[in-house]
């Protein structure tokens, strides 16, 4: 049961460059979250998907696209990455928005140089 | 406005005692509460979920609220070394469904 599958799990880009970050979940959840975690800053939400077909903007969506491609992925995209986007960066999911816990992936490790 | 802080420093605990976390929230609304923890370079597992007032047990943890003083603590009992992580206290904002974190405790056990 592999839970939440997110890729690459480290990358290196240069500033100006695009990428997209996959994420996959393999629980029949209805929602899932795209984050980023950076030192002293805690977990910051950057979008977030209700359910399938409707995307959000969370605490800190500039500078990224998200794409709920079916139920079970969701995509964070950098269209031109600057280096204030280096940063780890998780996707979760949960059985619905409310009250209950989330499921994280392993994360991406993202270097902007 | 940060809505969830928690202010303590790296907690520092011998094997076997107490280890206690603590966490304060703005949103009165705020009906469901987690800890989670993190071990360095990896991603958050959920460990302790907490919706009313009171404690909550589970195995060597324990997870306590107060929505009148709004505030959620945890406990660790019996602190072993592989508890030595961050925890992170987070809760679901009132009307928009979503987790909030706060930044994390740190939490050493020295054997």
């Amino acid at each position: 049961n592999a839970g939440v599958t997110q890729t690459p799990k480290f990358q290196v880009l240069k500033t100006g460059q695009s990428m997209t970050l996959q994420c996959a979940q393999d629980m029949n959840h209805n929602s899932m979250y795209w984050y980023r975690q950076d030192p002293g800053m805690g977990l910051r939400l950057i979008y977030y998907s209700a359910s399938e077909g409707t995307t959000d903007k969370g605490e800190v969506p500039n500078g990224y696209n998200v794409s709920r491609l079916n139920k079970r992925e969701f995509s964070l995209r950098l269209e031109s990455a600057a280096p204030s986007q280096t940063s780890v960066y998780f996707c979760a999911s949960s059985e619905a928005t409310g009250p209950y816990g989330y499921t994280f992936g392993s994360g991406t490790r993202l270097t902007v140089v | 406005q940060k809505e969830v802080e928690q202010n303590s420093g790296p907690l520092s605990v011998p094997e076997g005692a107490i280890a206690s976390l603590n966490c304060t929230y703005s949103d009165r609304g705020s009906q469901s509460f987690f800890w989670y923890r993190q071990y360095s370079g990896k991603s958050p597992e959920l460990i302790m979920s907490i919706y009313s007032n009171g404690d909550k047990e589970d195995g060597r943890f324990t997870a306590q609220l107060n929505k009148a003083s709004q505030y959620v603590s945890l406990l660790i009992r019996d602190s072993q070394p592989s508890d030595s992580a961050t925890y992170l206290c987070a809760l679901v904002y009132y009307g928009n469904n979503r987790l909030a974190f706060g930044k994390g405790n740190q939490v050493v056990v020295i054997p």
